[in-house]
């Protein structure tokens, strides 16, 4: 059974502040690591990461995944309370029937003050 | 604007009513998933479906869940009966993966279930 787990649970900061959060995962067949970001409702996409020490960037958002330590991290740098959410890690299978087969973590709940 | 549709977003019912979720999915997009997300569990993978198809749906209770895809742009997630144990957010995504393609799965607003 793939399995995705992500740290911290929660995290509380104020504004200026650099976070780095945390996912690492077991999956059968390894495609992608996805990351989302969940305000009020519905997940919406941040980053994909297939390959290893490849970092993605997205202002002050960036990401970068570790195939050999199965794990990715997520920093947000200068944080501001517009980012605080629940910050969600999925990975993607390949390959056969069950390709695509996307499977959540838990949720890191980010919280920044002003 | 291309977006997946829930319905209902909030639904409130009494214990063993049967409850019925529905989800329209992005036109063309092949592949649909139904997720519950609590605060204890997080988002849980309940089942998907490609090309109508069920792939897997092992993360549902299956003598009280189950879920179709009658035609391409229609998914239903049913519960019957309904515990207090079911009241969550119930998600229906959608997405296209494939080779070369990121697997950017959509996903709608939700249903927010509260069984009392």
């Amino acid at each position: 059974e793939d399995k995705v787990v992500q740290s911290p649970l929660s995290l509380v900061v104020h504004e200026g502040d650099t976070v780095t959060l945390n996912c690492s995962y077991e999956v059968t067949n390894f495609r992608s690591l996805l990351w989302y970001k969940q305000e009020k409702k519905a997940p919406t996409f941040l980053f994909m990461l297939t390959s290893s020490g490849i970092e993605k960037k997205s202002g002050r958002l960036s990401s970068i995944l570790d195939k050999k330590e199965l794990s990715s991290i997520l920093n947000i740098t200068a944080t501001q309370t517009g980012d605080s959410a629940i910050y969600l890690c999925a990975v993607e299978r390949a390959g056969g029937t069950s390709y695509g087969k996307l499977t959540f973590g838990q949720g890191t709940i980010l919280t920044v003050h002003p | 604007d291309a977006r997946v549709t829930q319905t209902p977003r909030h639904k409130v019912t009494e214990m063993g009513q049967e409850v019925t979720m529905r989800c329209q999915p992005i036109l063309g997009h092949n592949t649909v998933f139904w997720y519950r997300q609590t605060m204890m569990q997080g988002l849980e993978l309940l089942a998907y479906f490609r090309n109508r198809a069920p792939l897997d749906d092992s993360g549902m209770p299956k003598d009280r869940f189950s879920a179709e895809m009658p035609d391409a742009t229609l998914a239903t997630l049913k519960i019957q009966p309904s515990e207090p144990r079911d009241s969550a957010v119930y998600f229906c995504a959608s997405a296209t993966p494939g080779q070369g393609v990121i697997t950017e799965a959509f996903f709608g607003q939700g249903t927010r279930l509260t069984v009392v």
